[in-house]
């Protein structure tokens, strides 16, 4: 089964800056890769999902990640961060048809 | 429905006594996930139904919890002699069958154990 690392708990940063939320999962032969988000008092979202293909996926919000196979990362980034961004976000590796297995989340605070 | 539908939203309960939380999955997708979310755990894996398969129970943290789906639908989380370490909000999630489509969540249950 896969196992997950989001190295930051809290990033937080000022409005307009840019930002990296990272994320680790252990090896596999393929591997599917999800980031999803949840604004405050929300439900959780699909942000943006890497199955195959380009290694930089682009999601909603103008988040995009890359993947990083040699050293099994899926990064999220974005340029230029808005107050709205605030939120905690999961990433969530993916082995074929075995669970979704949730990272313990990184709560990304920007302020102006 | 439209979406993931789960009740109670809210369940006040005291250390001890059983509960029952229930999950109405979108019409249609074969998948069906339940998960824990509490402060600074993140959200936490607990049993995974895909169609007709053996469900996926690793994530279950003692005999205390057990979870069913009937028909392929409804499933119901339960979870026997309370702890207040249970309190949490539980959330359930369904996908169509394939592993690259995304989760639809439900609102959750917030579970207070006394």
């Amino acid at each position: 089964a896969q196992s997950v690392t989001q190295l930051d708990s809290q990033v937080p940063v000022f409005e307009e800056a840019p930002v990296e939320l990272r994320c680790n999962y252990s090896s596999s032969v393929s591997v599917y890769l999800f980031w999803y988000v949840q604004y405050p008092n929300q439900g959780l979202q699909l942000l943006l999902k890497y199955l195959s293909g380009s290694t930089l996926v682009k999601g909603i919000n103008g988040f995009e990640a890359e993947f990083n196979k040699s050293q099994t990362s899926f990064h999220l980034r974005k340029p230029s961060v808005h107050i709205s961004d605030t939120a905690e976000y999961f990433c969530a590796p993916r082995d074929g048809g075995t669970a979704l297995i949730f990272g313990k989340g990184t709560t990304l605070s920007v302020s102006s | 429905g439209a979406g993931v539908s789960q009740s109670p939203s809210n369940k006040v309960t005291e250390k001890g006594k059983d509960v029952e939380l229930r999950c109405d999955p979108i019409s249609g997708h074969t998948a069906l996930y339940w998960y824990r979310q509490s402060l600074g755990q993140g959200l936490e894996f607990l049993i995974y139904f895909q169609g007709n398969s053996a469900p996926d129970k690793s994530g279950l943290p003692s005999d205390r919890f057990s979870a069913e789906r009937t028909g392929g639908s409804v499933s119901t989380l339960t979870i026997q002699r309370t702890q207040q370490e249970d309190s949490a909000v539980y959330l359930c999630a369904s996908s169509l069958r394939t592993a690259g489509e995304k989760l639809f969540f439900g609102s959750g249950t917030q579970l207070s154990v006394l």
